[in-house]
């Protein structure tokens, strides 16, 4: 069984950039779910993906968007990048039981 | 939106000593808790989880208790070893999402 996959692992942009991320889920879970986590801080829900439709976003603004695949594989991009974007992006995939959450190893976004 | 408080933020306990981390949470219509850790440049890694129809579950050395009267759940961490010190979160799921506490910092010292 193969976990959650992330790339790339670590990532630099600068200000007005525009950045994809990409999660593989679990074999055999088909949700995929993205946080942010500050430095320091816990992470914080983006959005979540089920049948490649948005179903559920915490507060963020439209410059954050995502697309999930046939394959349930998924990404996220963030458009105009801002200093404060600099986080640790994670995935989480989710088979049946949506609460029970599976984190991939996160990809390192920094904005300069 | 829900709201988990987790406390303290960092711990630091001898090796074989318990650790115990206390997490409130504000929505009662949350029904699931889990609790991941942390290591250094890695992913949080799913330990233990609760359901809100039980009130305490164990694995091995790690406890997990609930209390949904007084929106309380705590981690329990009994005969603790160096490689138990890392990052713990809580977390409670509803409405499609994890909202997570801040985190604690648990060091144990050899």
């Amino acid at each position: 069984e193969t976990g959650v996959t992330q790339s790339p692992t670590h990532l630099i942009k600068t200000r007005g950039q525009q950045v994809t991320l990409r999660c593989s889920s679990q074999s055999g879970h088909n949700t995929v779910s993205w946080y942010q986590q500050a430095l320091g801080q816990g992470p914080q829900f983006i959005f979540q993906y089920y049948r490649e439709e948005e179903n559920g976003r915490g507060n963020f603004p439209p410059r954050f968007s995502g697309l999930q695949f046939p394959n349930y594989s998924s990404e996220l991009n963030v458009n105009a990048l801002e200093l404060d974007d600099s986080a640790l992006y994670l995935c989480a995939s989710s088979g049946t039981e949506w609460n029970e959450q599976f984190f991939g190893p996160g990809t390192r976004l920094t904005v300069l | 939106g829900e709201n988990v408080e987790q406390h303290p933020s960092t711990l630091s306990v001898q090796e074989g000593d318990s650790a115990v981390i206390k997490c409130t949470y504000s929505d009662s219509a949350s029904n699931y808790f889990p609790w991941y850790k942390q290591e250094l440049g890695k992913g949080p890694q799913l330990i233990i989880d609760i359901r809100s129809n039980v009130g305490e579950k164990k694995d091995q050395r790690i406890a997990v208790t609930l209390n949904k009267t007084a929106k309380h759940f705590s981690l329990h961490i009994t005969e603790t070893q160096p490689e138990d010190s890392a990052v713990y979160f809580c977390a409670a799921y509803g409405n499609n999402r994890l909202a997570f506490g801040k985190g604690n910092q648990v060091v144990v010292i050899p």
